[in-house]
């Protein structure tokens, strides 16, 4: 079983709409969490990060932690065609970074 | 400030010969990784380097090699390639804080026939 394990899609959804991106992970040692955004033939940059349990908002994203079912989600608003990428969630053990465990990624289309 | 620079962009090799991807960093962060994505399996962590002078096996590690040749440089070996090991290569460094999560370059594609 994969550390983390992320539907990969794909996805696509109309302009304006509400993305929903989910992953689960299986070891209860991870603390931080990140998603990754790739845009095609491109590296991966980091978008958004929490720490632990909660939730944390960065203009149209929000990203999403529940400890308690081992749950990460990432949820854009008004979702506009620029958005159309594959999103990586990712994880890292302890109270500090280093080697990160990645889910295989989920294609979103936006379309106008 | 480049942040990851990969070398070369792309490249064709046929089965059996070897090449290095090389990859340097300007942010001074500690560790560096070298990842593998192919279709539909995500990012596969093949190597990494916590700190200069250390290198650990990932998920993948086997057909490489790597050197951490200081803080700034990890290159990545391939001694006899394979067409298995047709890929896009991506390098990354980082930190310890959340801030120095890991940075990605722009990748190598490797084509082996």
């Amino acid at each position: 079983q994969k550390e983390v394990e992320q539907d990969p899609g794909p996805l696509s959804v109309p302009e304006g709409a509400i993305v929903s991106l989910n992953c689960t992970y299986s070891n209860s040692a991870f603390q931080y969490f990140m998603w990754y955004r790739q845009y095609s033939r491109k590296g991966p940059e980091l978008l958004m990060y929490t720490y632990s349990s909660g939730n944390k908002e960065d203009g149209r994203f929000t990203a999403q932690v529940d400890k308690s079912s081992k749950y990460i989600s990432l949820f854009i608003r008004d979702s506009q065609p620029s958005d159309s990428a594959t999103y990586l969630c990712a994880t890292s053990r302890g109270s500090t970074l280093g080697r990160l465990y990645f889910g295989r990624g989920t294609q979103l289309t936006v379309w106008p | 400030n480049a942040g990851v620079t990969q070398t070369p962009k792309f490249q064709v090799l046929k089965t059996g010969q070897s090449m290095t991807l090389q990859c340097a960093q300007d942010m001074n962060h500690n560790s560096m990784y070298w990842y593998r994505q192919d279709p539909g399996m995500g990012l596969r962590l093949i190597y990494y380097s916590a700190s200069e002078g250390t290198t650990d096996k990932g998920e993948v590690p086997n057909g490489y090699n790597v050197s951490r040749l200081n803080k700034r440089e990890f290159s990545l070996r391939l001694e006899s390639a394979a067409p298995s090991q047709t890929s896009v290569y991506f390098c990354a460094s980082g930190g310890q804080t959340p801030q120095e999560t890991q940075y990605f370059g722009p990748g190598t594609r490797l084509l082996v026939l």
